[in-house]
């Protein structure tokens, strides 16, 4: 199947630093990607829809100015978490379609210290 | 909304079968998948169903019923390893996101 590649799989970080994760589609072009995260104990919750050439679709309850995300490529996407608290220590993961089939990315554990 | 539901804990012995049930709106449905996921780890495709009827892989297969809106998962032969999260995830015509259900915590016991 096809490949999402995420980095970095793990970040800590000091409170009030920003952190920018990166998902790649490595043979394939992704127009549309998706950011999850995860809590300890709970299922994934869609963050965003990364839009190539245009602005991302945020979800319900989630800051657009915190958590930026640009789509610059068709095979990039990136998500930066800004002004990081330990709050937003979470399991943050993407996803890219291609077809019928949705394919994740490895994951990103960030931590906030 | 778009309520996708399914059981929190199932316990089940090895070497038995068990089945994970799912039901969700069916209002935009495009697609049911279904994901492992084990602690720590990205989740792991199992299947997709987009018309009625089972599709068989190996020891898993999945049904669905579009009219219901409903789905299960079915494991056969259970191994020690397949303790995990089992994830239902439906794909709504809105940009063919994926909406998650809240994972289905499996133990397998000996």
């Amino acid at each position: 199947g096809a490949v999402v590649s995420q980095h970095p799989s793990r970040v800590i970080c000091k409170s009030g630093t920003s952190v920018k994760i990166e998902c790649r589609s490595l043979d394939f072009q992704a127009t549309t990607m998706f950011w999850y995260r995860q809590f300890p104990k709970q299922s994934l919750m869609l963050m965003a829809t990364s839009n190539e050439g245009s602005k991302a679709t945020y979800e319900q309850g989630v800051e657009k100015d915190k958590f930026l995300i640009n789509h610059a490529s068709l095979t990039l996407s990136t998500l930066t978490v800004t002004s990081a608290h330990p709050e937003d220590s979470s399991f943050y993961i993407c996803s890219a379609p291609q077809g019928p089939e949705a394919f994740f990315g490895q994951g990103t554990r960030l931590t906030v210290v | 909304g778009q309520n996708i539901d399914q059981p929190t804990e199932m316990t089940a012995t090895e070497g038995a079968i068990v089945q994970i049930n799912c039901t969700y709106q069916t209002s935009g449905f495009n697609g049911l998948f279904w994901y492992q996921q084990h602690a720590g780890e990205a989740p792991t495709f199992l299947s997709y169903n987009v018309l009625d009827g089972l599709e068989e892989k190996g020891r898993f297969s999945s049904f669905l019923s579009r009219s219901k809106g409903y789905s299960y998962l079915l494991l056969k032969e259970l191994q020690m390893k397949d303790s995990a999260s089992y994830l239902c995830a439906v794909r709504y015509n809105q940009g063919g996101k994926l909406i998650f259900g809240q994972g289905t915590e499996l133990s397998v016991k000996p």
